[in-house]
């Protein structure tokens, strides 16, 4: 069954250290990819999507994420993060393709910024 | 603003009644899809339509249903409720029935007491 894995519940960094939050994913194919983040009590943001071709994307807000075929993964990572940051963020896949149009969403990881 | 609308932003509600919200595609997307997110199950996939028409059906509960009217609009019907579909609601619209342009609303935070 198609399935997305965010491994991490919550995340606490402090602020200004880098950020990495893992997404690994089930799919017959090579899925559409995404990251949206969730402020609380707010919409989803879409933050970046992989397609196809560079393996490395880069997103809103500073953030960049990385396509790994091989270990069916595609982590977000951040090189320092901001007070601002702290969300929850959501990884998706979809349809290779994009033959279908609905998305299918890990549990989310919560992430918290120490001062 | 992402260009999708969604009426109410807050609904409270008692358990058995039944409720109506609303999405407003961006505009000239064709198809609109509804999610569900709550505490237990995350968020999960409704239904989706394109042009008119049910294209996909995801976890949808047989007391929901949804339909997108002519001018595009969708409204998702939510009946005989219960404690456990307190949840937020989320529209989102494209332009065809794909992932390209995909652009979520704001969400109707739903809460039956």
């Amino acid at each position: 069954a198609q399935s997305v894995t965010q491994p991490d519940i919550h995340i606490t960094v402090s602020e200004g250290a880098s950020l990495e939050l893992r997404c690994n994913y089930s799919y017959g194919a090579t899925p559409y990819l995404f990251w949206y983040v969730q402020s609380p009590g707010q919409g989803l943001q879409l933050l970046l999507k992989y397609f196809s071709g560079d393996t490395l994307v880069q997103g809103i807000k500073g953030f960049e994420a990385e396509f790994k075929r091989s270990q069916s993964s595609f982590n977000l990572r951040k090189p320092s993060v901001h007070w601002s940051d702290a969300a929850e963020y959501f990884c998706a896949v979809g349809a290779p393709g994009g033959s279908q149009g609905n998305l299918i969403f890990g549990k989310g990881t919560k992430l918290s910024v120490k001062p | 603003d992402s260009g999708v609308t969604q009426t109410p932003k807050h609904l409270i509600t008692a358990t058995g009644q039944r409720v109506t919200l609303r999405c407003s595609p961006r505009s000239g997307d064709l198809s609109v899809y509804w999610y569900q997110q709550s505490l237990d199950q995350g968020l999960q996939f409704l239904i989706q339509y394109y042009n008119g028409e049910e294209r996909a059906k995801g976890n949808i509960l047989e007391r929901f249903s949804a339909q997108q009217f002519p001018d595009l609009h969708s409204e998702l019907n939510l009946s005989s409720l219960e404690l456990g579909d307190s949840a937020l609601y989320f529209c989102a619209s494209s332009p065809a029935h794909t992932l390209y342009g995909y652009t979520f609303g704001s969400g109707t935070r739903l809460t039956v007491v």
